[in-house]
């Protein structure tokens, strides 16, 4: 089956630096990716739409400039926290899309992103 | 609106016994799909099923089984002869039917299966 790869799968870092996350499909070309944002015992919060070879789209009220997604191509995504503050840790869960806009999403395992 | 409830946030069972995850989902759209996730503890989410809005056949996949009713608007899951390593969170979503539209999550309904 399609099998999307997230990396790291935890990371802490201290408030100011900037984190990198990778998504990866790992057998089909994605051509659309999501990221989601996910709070403790709470929903997945779709934070923006990534698209190959063009720019992310951003759901209203997530900072475009703090969230930086990259979709550089069919098989890779890339989310950056930039300047990140405590209030940015969470766990962050990607997915891609196989096939018709319609089709299952794919998820990644996700990131346990820890600022202190 | 686009809306998924899933009134149930957390429920215990004890193993053997059979559980029935409730979904109840809002859409002015003829058409739309429905979808089951699994996160378990490990934290990814598993696409357990599909189903279109103009397919109201129950689906049964081993121990699983949806029961999906447009006239109550409701897609619920039910798990026979529940185990242990079915506890997880469940998450019911919508694809409301035009392209671009994007996945709406439930809640999630966490499930705990005590042995």
């Amino acid at each position: 089956g399609a099998v999307v790869s997230q990396h790291p799968s935890r990371v802490i870092c201290k408030s100011g630096t900037s984190v990198k996350i990778e998504c990866r499909s790992l057998d089909f070309q994605a051509t659309t990716m999501f990221w989601y944002r996910q709070f403790p015992k709470q929903s997945l919060m779709l934070m923006a739409t990534s698209n190959e070879g063009s720019k992310a789209t951003y759901e209203q009220g997530v900072e475009k400039d703090k969230f930086l997604i990259n979709h550089a191509s069919l098989t890779l995504s890339t989310l950056t926290v930039t300047s990140a503050h405590p209030e940015d840790s969470s766990f962050y869960i990607c997915s891609a899309l196989e096939g018709a806009w319609d089709s299952p999403l794919h998820f990644g395992n996700g990131t346990r992103l820890t600022v202190t | 609106a686009q809306k998924v409830t899933q009134a149930q946030t957390e429920i215990s069972v004890v193993e053997k016994e059979d559980v029935t995850l409730d979904c109840v989902y809002e859409t002015r759209d003829t058409t739309y799909y429905l979808f089951w996730y699994k996160q378990p503890p490990s934290g990814e989410l598993v696409f357990l099923i599909r189903r279109n809005s103009f397919d109201e056949q129950n689906e049964i996949s081993g121990r699983y089984s949806w029961n999906f009713q447009k006239s109550t608007s409701s897609f619920n899951f039910t798990i026979t002869a529940s185990q242990v390593v079915d506890s997880a969170v469940y998450f019911c979503a919508l694809l409301p039917g035009e392209y671009g539209n994007k996945l709406v999550f439930g809640a999630g309904t966490i499930l705990r299966v005590k042995s």
